[in-house]
């Protein structure tokens, strides 16, 4: 079966410092698709990435990156220099997929509320 | 990204009524959405799947005759809770896709029965 595992529930950080939220993965599928969302008091979901299993490769947006390692099944989020609008909580998801599709469904980890102080 | 609406955006009901839920894609065709349910302080649960077309095709644990979905066009689905409890409120959301594109997801809908 197919999980996903944010082990911290919650994260305080004072703004300017780094914070990395962790996300591990369990699928036996080998196509597959992770995701990560921010969602800010208002519920509304934010799309921040989606990487494909056969893509490794790290990336950076501005203060975001993301850590993808196949080997130990993590998908890991990190926020340099936290602002206090990076408040919020954030949802690694999986997504299984039929052939080279994704199918969009997607299954959830339980979340990480992030909280930064001025 | 394409943008996704939902309305109401909350809804009070009392216990035993029907509440119906719409979600559109407002700039794009949506062959498939997706509904889901957060209880406060809780992850997003798939509740269940719609074609447009087709029959719903819902998770387990979660009742068809109490959650009736209706995708009845490329812009529209809606989900209606029947006959509503005080354990059915939460935060319902609703995402949209056509093929082989991302999922957009709407801005959710709190209901709360009393």
């Amino acid at each position: 079966a197919q999980k996903v595992t944010q082990a911290q529930t919650e994260i305080s950080v004072v703004e300017k410092e780094d914070v990395t939220l962790d996300c591990v993965y369990e699928t036996r599928d080998t196509t597959y698709y992770l995701f990560w969302y921010k969602q800010p008091p208002s519920g509304e979901l934010v799309f921040l990435i989606r990487r494909n299993s056969f893509d490794e490769q790290n990336e950076i947006s501005g203060r975001y990156s993301w850590n993808f390692q196949k080997s130990t099944s993590s998908f890991n989020f990190t926020i340099t220099a936290s602002q206090v609008v990076d408040s919020a909580v954030y949802f690694c998801a999986l997504s299984e997929a039929r052939g080279s599709s994704n199918t969009g469904k997607l299954i959830f980890g339980q979340g990480t509320t992030l909280q930064v102080k001025p | 990204g394409a943008v996704v609406s939902q309305h109401p955006s909350w809804v009070i009901c009392k216990s035993g009524t029907s509440v119906k839920i719409e979600c559109r894609s407002l700039d794009f065709q949506a062959t498939t959405m997706f509904w889901y349910r957060q209880f406060p302080k809780q992850s997003l649960m798939l509740m269940a799947t719609s074609n447009e077309g087709s029959k719903a095709t819902y998770e387990q644990g979660v009742e068809k005759d109490k959650f009736l979905i209706n995708h009845a066009s490329l812009t529209l689905s809606t989900l209606t809770v029947t006959s509503a409890h005080p354990e059915d409120s939460s935060f319902y959301i609703c995402s949209a896709r056509s093929p082989f594109q991302e999922q957009f997801f709407g801005p959710g809908t709190r209901l709360t029965v009393l």
